[in-house]
């Protein structure tokens, strides 16, 4: 069965320091991870996915995301915070090209990024 | 403009009563997929429709029906709404070939 875990609740980081928000996978074929993000009140955007290729994929607003596979993982990185990507993040996995559009996401990650 | 439009935005509705929320996208999207956001559990698939008149159970169907007769509408139902049910549910819909989904600005279900 697919499963997702965002370990943290919370991420508090400092405008301009480096990001990362934690995200583990369990799928039975090849996964297809996504990162999205949702601001107050709104509905969520999408960021950056992997599907094939490079482990390291860029996405919007200056986020990207490494895949490894033996630790199962697909973290969301940025190199400088800014208080604008205060906000909740959601992970998400689907069991790739024959998973259809069957999808879990994770419980969400709060990012408060501090000026 | 590209968009997932979900109406309406904030409901009150008593126990019992049917109800439902209409999802439309203007992508000649294949994919379609509702979701329901709850503190702590992040969003859960309730159903999801990965072209006309082809459905399936997502993660916590109970108590929803939906139906795909065009490939731009996807309606949740609900046909004897419970309390359990108040929510925020999300409508998202994605190419079958470039699966970042596009999801609707929410509606905020009461069930009182």
């Amino acid at each position: 069965a697919q499963s997702v875990a965002q370990p943290e609740d919370q991420v508090n980081v400092a405008e301009g320091n480096p990001l990362t928000v934690k995200c583990t996978y369990s799928v039975s074929g090849n996964p297809y991870l996504f990162w999205y993000v949702q601001y107050p009140n709104r509905g969520l955007q999408f960021l950056l996915k992997y599907i094939t290729g490079d482990n390291l994929v860029k996405g919007s607003y200056g986020f990207e995301a490494e895949f490894n596979k033996s630790q199962t993982s697909f973290h969301l990185k940025k190199p400088s915070a800014l208080v604008s990507d205060s906000a909740l993040y959601f992970c998400a996995v689907r069991d790739g090209p024959t998973g259809g559009f069957k999808t879990i996401f994770g419980a969400g990650t709060r990012l408060f990024v501090k000026a | 403009e590209a968009q997932v439009t979900q109406n309406p935005r904030y409901l009150i509705t008593v126990t019992g009563k049917k109800l439902t929320v209409t999802c439309s996208q203007n992508m000649n999207h294949e994919y379609m997929s509702w979701y329901r956001q709850d503190p702590g559990l992040g969003l859960r698939q309730i159903y999801y429709s990965m072209n006309v008149e082809v459905t399936d159970k997502g993660d916590v169907p109970e108590g929803y029906k939906v139906s795909r007769k065009e490939k731009r509408n996807f309606p949740l139902i609900l046909e004897s709404p419970s309390p359990n049910q108040t929510s925020l549910y999300f409508c998202a819909s994605s190419l079958r070939d470039a699966p970042g989904a596009f999801f609707g600005q929410g509606t905020r279900l009461t069930v009182v």
